[in-house]
């Protein structure tokens, strides 16, 4: 079953305009992880929020996190064509597994 | 350092035929993981490793084996497969799943006819 549920499914932007995706998950968890994938490719690590932050800053990429409706959100700022790629949120509960659950992710074109 | 690395990139198998896929990773990692791809799927856990010698399974197991003989190496194997078993496999591994991320490999395109 899928814990995270990223929204939307797909967006398209101008470039230099900002993008925001939403992840929302359903049990208590120990940390959320967001990952982009570019076509054909494998996954790569953006950045991590554990769950006693709220926010966090990487460059253009901003993480936002909120324990008590289950969400996060990731804002890309002054997109360019380079980020066009799939998003996918990651969770790892606190119920002791050691296994990340992974979204289905959301579909981000910048158009040039 | 490589990362993590698979073999092969893609393969076209016929129903009831079996392969194994190869991960391997020069980062020292002890957590290993299989997973695959389906489109509108996100990723879905095989099996996983926490260690050289040790495996576990994931969510969607059935239909594949892994072995874990050395801490570089992960092995997934089909042994009879399945058109079901069409997708993109990615292999992954980590230092340890609680406070670390993840790092993948490019992905195997599998295709059972």
């Amino acid at each position: 079953s899928q814990q995270g549920e990223e929204d939307p499914q797909a967006l398209s932007i101008q470039e230099g305009e900002n993008a925001t995706m939403n992840c929302s998950y359903k049990t208590s968890i120990n940390n959320l992880q967001w990952y982009r994938q570019n076509s054909g490719r494998g996954l790569v690590h953006l950045i991590l929020i554990r769950s006693n932050e709220r926010e966090k800053h990487s460059g253009r990429l901003r993480v936002t996190l909120d324990t008590s409706k289950k969400s996060s959100s990731l804002l890309i700022t002054a997109s360019r064509a380079a980020d066009t790629a799939s998003y996918f949120c990651a969770t790892l509960s606190n119920f002791g597994n050691e296994k990340l659950t992974f979204g289905t992710g959301t579909r981000l074109t910048i158009i040039p | 350092n490589a990362g993590v690395t698979q073999t092969p990139k893609f393969r076209v198998l016929k129903t009831g035929q079996s392969m194994t896929l190869l991960c391997a990773q020069d980062m020292n990692h002890e957590y290993m993981y299989w997973y695959r791809q389906d489109p509108g799927m996100g990723l879905r856990l095989i099996h996983y490793s926490v260690g050289e010698g040790t495996t576990a399974k994931g969510e969607v197991p059935d239909g594949y084996n892994v072995s874990r003989l050395k801490k570089q190496n992960f092995l997934l194997g089909l042994e009879s497969a399945a058109p079901s078993q069409t997708s993109v496999y990615f292999c992954a591994s980590s230092y340890t799943t609680r406070q670390e991320t993840q790092y993948f490999g490019p992905g195997t395109r599998l295709l059972v006819l």
